[in-house]
């Protein structure tokens, strides 16, 4: 199995609200990743967890808070969030940190 | 400063034609280099990727891309395009010292193949 899972397809949510983004693996992947992708641009680095914890935070303002609640698992929580933040937001994941990743299939956020 | 060249924003080619789309990055040392697609309103998808050994590497959906060390190129290449190709193209390339490994991606290509 290679896939990558992620719910919701779409979101659409308002400023003061509160939405989380989950993606899911079976692969035994120890990588897992946050991207976020504007339309035609390749995709931005947010988040990287290894074995488990935060590897990688990229400057990423504070409304976006990642959780790893285990190997197979990973959310993005939002909360207060800009008109510029609506994009496709990707999760991947790969067998370790560096090798190639597996993207899911993205939620589509917008935020009114 | 590390980056990665995609010279091309499109690349149009008649089905049944080969194709190349291409990649050149300046990154210091010997570099993973990775090729992913993105069809319409979807996820990126690994494509193929090069390490080390033979210049040629073979991946998915027939395509093909060849490692050139002294022009720092790594383009991407099919025999025979499919209208079904048409997407849009990403070259990567994860340095190997430094950076924590990040990918450093390249602009993007928006490949159409015309019936």
């Amino acid at each position: 199995d290679t896939e990558v899972t992620q719910t919701p397809k779409h979101l659409v949510m308002g400023m003061t609200n509160k939405k989380s983004l989950k993606c899911e693996q079976h692969m035994g992947h120890r990588a897992m990743y946050w991207y976020k992708q504007k339309a035609k641009k390749p995709p931005e680095l947010m988040f990287v967890y290894s074995y488990e914890k935060l590897s990688i935070n990229e400057s990423v303002p504070s409304r976006f808070s990642p959780e790893c609640p285990n190997s197979s698992l990973l959310n993005l929580h939002l909360h207060a969030l800009q008109p510029e933040d609506s994009a496709l937001y990707l999760c991947a994941s790969s067998q370790d940190f560096g090798d190639e990743q597996y993207f899911g299939p993205g939620t589509r956020l917008t935020v009114t | 400063a590390q980056s990665v060249a995609q010279p091309e924003d499109q690349v149009n080619v008649a089905e049944g034609n080969p194709l190349t789309v291409k990649c050149t990055y300046s990154v210091s040392g010997n570099p993973y280099l990775f090729w992913y697609v993105q069809y319409p309103n979807r996820g990126l998808q690994f494509l193929l990727k090069y390490i080390t050994g033979d210049n040629l590497v073979k991946g998915s959906y027939g395509f093909e891309a060849e490692f050139n060390k002294s022009q720092t190129s790594f383009h991407l290449k099919k025999p025979s395009a499919l209208v079904s190709d048409s997407a849009l193209y990403f070259c990567a390339v994860r340095p190997v010292r430094g950076s924590n490994y990040q990918l450093i991606w390249g602009a993007g290509t928006k490949l159409i193949i015309k019936p």
